[in-house]
């Protein structure tokens, strides 16, 4: 089944631990991305990834780390938590061809204390 | 900022009724998308307008694109209550690498 696949699905952890939630997919897609869910903000993007070795920032970036070494994963690291990154993150993937549709994960709901 | 903003904010509406979504961005688009959210679980992707077409159907989805305006409109016919869910709008710009969301419509199909 093609999917995006996210880990864990919850996570509460507290402030200025390092943390990672993982992204990967099996389409072969190049274009990945990770966004933020915040009420009333809707969806924010976070960092995006045209295809390996190549990532940019998005609107929200700071406090988050991304890397793309190989084409089907897509971790977003966080190095230093803060609560303020309380959120519901989401990873998406797309073909490189326009037009773009993104497939997304189910979710990772992460609570920063 | 390009986020579009959804109008209604909430829409609530008895099974079988109509139900009608606005869109509205700032700047010139690729294509517009509208995407479906089930409560708190991903997106999933319900159709796609390019910026040449003005009116698409899908199933029971109905969407237009009024580019003068900047804006565009999704119908769901004969609603269901399964269609209760939060609704987005995403635009991508025309450097095509950025996506950007609106803020949502949140649907209750009542039974």
């Amino acid at each position: 089944e093609a999917q995006v696949t996210q880990n864990p699905r919850y996570l509460i952890t507290v402030t200025g631990k390092k943390l990672t939630v993982t992204c990967s997919q099996n389409m072969n897609h190049e274009y990945m991305s990770w966004y933020r869910q915040d009420p009333g903000l809707g969806l924010r993007q976070i960092y995006y990834s045209m295809n390996v070795e190549v990532t940019d920032k998005g609107d929200v970036p700071e406090g988050y780390k991304v890397s793309r070494k190989e084409k089907r994963n897509f971790p977003l690291i966080l190095e230093s938590p803060s609560p303020n990154q309380t959120s519901l993150y989401f990873c998406a993937s797309s073909q490189r061809r326009t037009p773009y549709t993104y497939t997304f994960g189910s979710g990772t709901r992460l609570t920063v204390v | 900022s390009q986020q579009g903003e959804e109008d209604p904010q909430a829409l609530s509406i008895q099974e079988g009724e109509n139900a009608t979504m606005n869109c509205s961005y700032k700047t010139s688009i690729n294509n517009l998308q509208w995407y479906r959210q089930n409560s708190g679980r991903g997106l999933v992707h319900l159709i796609l307008i390019r910026s040449n077409e003005r009116e698409k159907h899908s199933g029971r989805l109905r969407v237009t694109l009024d580019t003068s305006k900047k804006s565009s409109s999704l119908l769901i016919t004969a609603s269901r209550a399964a269609d209760t869910a939060s609704y987005f709008c995403a635009t991508d710009v025309n450097t095509g690498n950025q996506f950007y969301f609106g803020t949502g419509t949140s649907l209750t199909v009542i039974p």
